[in-house]
């Protein structure tokens, strides 16, 4: 399965921890997106990366949340000093080419469960 | 600013029945509109996408969404539920401006009924 894939699956952390959730782009993708997607909520947009350059993060908390693509490994989405409200599924996605330049949709990962005690 | 809604929460149809999901987006143009279902522990699985073209999409496992410019819409519809089609689906919109962010609806979470 050459899918977009995620780990770990789950994540426990305690307050004050750092959690770092990594995501592998499907093959011949450069274009990868980070997603929270809190209980009974919709998706949504934190940071937009291609290789080594972050190009939209908008969706991303000011303090503690950071992302990097790397010209060799996986994206990696680190949040630093936990909290009880960062407990939430993390997606990530990637796409061969920008959104908006055709026919380039982007695929998810199973996501990375976070939890924090 | 660009926005999806999807005004049904939960919806329960009996197995066979036919189904439709609503989604209404805003956006100032065209954009680009997907639906995906989400298994529980999942993640994303595109069903149909429009970018241009002809308004009545096809997508997999026998769904299909219309495009309605005038209605500012783009339901999801089944002639023939299966049990196997229980989960959450989300519309979700991207604009020409926006190279990067999908714009998801907060999803509707579908019940089969045996």
């Amino acid at each position: 399965n050459a899918g977009v894939m995620q780990n770990p699956r789950h994540l426990v952390r305690r307050r004050g921890q750092e959690a770092r959730l990594r995501c592998s782009p499907m093959k011949g993708h450069s274009h990868v997106y980070w997603y929270r997607q809190l209980p009974e909520e919709g998706l949504k947009f934190m940071v937009y990366l291609q290789k080594e350059n972050i190009i939209d993060e908008s969706g991303m908390p000011k303090e503690r949340f950071s992302a990097e693509f790397p010209k060799e490994g996986p994206s990696i989405l680190r949040i630093q000093q936990v909290v009880r409200g960062d407990s939430a599924a993390y997606f990530c996605a990637s796409s061969q080419g920008p959104m908006n330049t055709g026919n380039q949709p982007q695929h998810f990962g199973d996501g990375t469960r976070l939890s924090i005690l | 600013a660009q926005s999806v809604t999807q005004p049904d929460i939960h919806i329960t149809v009996s197995e066979g029945a036919s189904l439709e999901l609503r989604c209404n987006y805003s956006y100032g143009a065209t954009p680009y509109l997907f639906w995906y279902v989400q298994s529980p522990g999942q993640g994303l699985q595109l069903l149909l996408k429009y970018f241009s073209g002809d308004t009545l999409v096809q997508g997999i496992k026998g769904f299909e969404a219309e495009f309605k410019r005038s209605q500012s819409s783009f339901n999801l519809r089944k002639p023939s539920v299966h049990w196997s089609d229980a989960a959450e689906y989300f519309c979700a919109v991207v604009g020409y401006s926006s190279a990067s962010k999908i714009i998801f609806g907060s999803g509707t979470r579908l019940s089969i009924r045996p």
